[in-house]
């Protein structure tokens, strides 16, 4: 069954960086678009980025254009976000999804459990 | 403040019916099929129907969904305690090409 894991949260100050990875299996990774989606703590969710099946296109949500990128490896099966310049309110749990194919089959559907990310000094 | 709109709440009694709402606009709802997600206290998201009504395997039928226009909705039958959940929608918006999630909607069984 699909599978999505993530690591590389922890604590980090305000204005240092952090690299999330999202290890994934039980369905052919090149074939599908992945989300990256976040949770503050007691807020609702907030979308982040979505890269496409092959790599060709990435969105990002306007809270972090410029300090978020995502990536993906499809030989390893890996997606990657690397945040920069970490503020206090980008604290929260961050989510890997898949979506729901290649190209504009963006629904966010299979989701991991979540890292969390606590920015504080 | 959220593009799709979501109300905050909803509560019904063990056996009933509950309706959330998602309102939004042409180049979302309008334009781009609809999820919605159910998250237990806890728990990471999962998703209750995608395709604007259609079910995942494992998904009671008790679960319903509809769109029309540029609104959606979903259907809760049967209401039982561990339905009790935050309930979120979700589509593509076309124009601003980012992904939009609801503000979430506490169910609550009464």
């Amino acid at each position: 069954q699909v599978r999505l894991v993530e690591s590389g949260g922890g604590v980090v100050q305000p204005g240092k960086s952090l690299r999330l990875s999202c290890a994934a299996s039980g369905f052919s990774f090149h074939n599908y678009g992945m989300h990256w989606v976040r949770q503050s703590p007691g807020k609702g969710l907030e979308w982040l980025a979505v890269i496409w099946h092959d790599g060709s296109k990435e969105f990002y949500a306007e809270s972090v254009k410029g300090r978020f990128t995502v990536s993906r490896d499809n030989s390893k099966k890996t997606l990657n976000l690397q945040m920069n310049n970490l503020r206090v309110d980008d604290t929260g749990v961050y989510y890997c999804a898949r979506g729901m194919g290649a190209g504009y089959h963006l629904q966010v559907y299979n989701w991991g459990r979540g890292a969390a990310v606590n920015v504080s000094s | 403040q959220s593009v799709l709109t979501q109300p905050p709440s909803v509560s019904a009694a063990p056996g009933q019916r509950v309706t959330i709402s998602c309102s939004g606009g042409t180049s979302n709802i309008g334009d781009n099929f609809v999820s919605w997600y159910q998250q237990l206290p806890g728990t990471a998201p999962q998703v209750v129907i995608y395709d604007d009504d259609k079910r995942p395997p494992g998904v009671r039928d008790r679960f319903s969904a509809s769109k029309s226009g540029t609104s959606a909705t979903l259907d809760i039958t049967g209401l039982q305690t561990g339905d009790e959940a935050e309930y979120f929608c979700g589509t593509w918006d076309t124009s601003l090409s980012v992904w939009l999630f609801g503000g979430g909607t506490k169910v609550t069984v009464l």
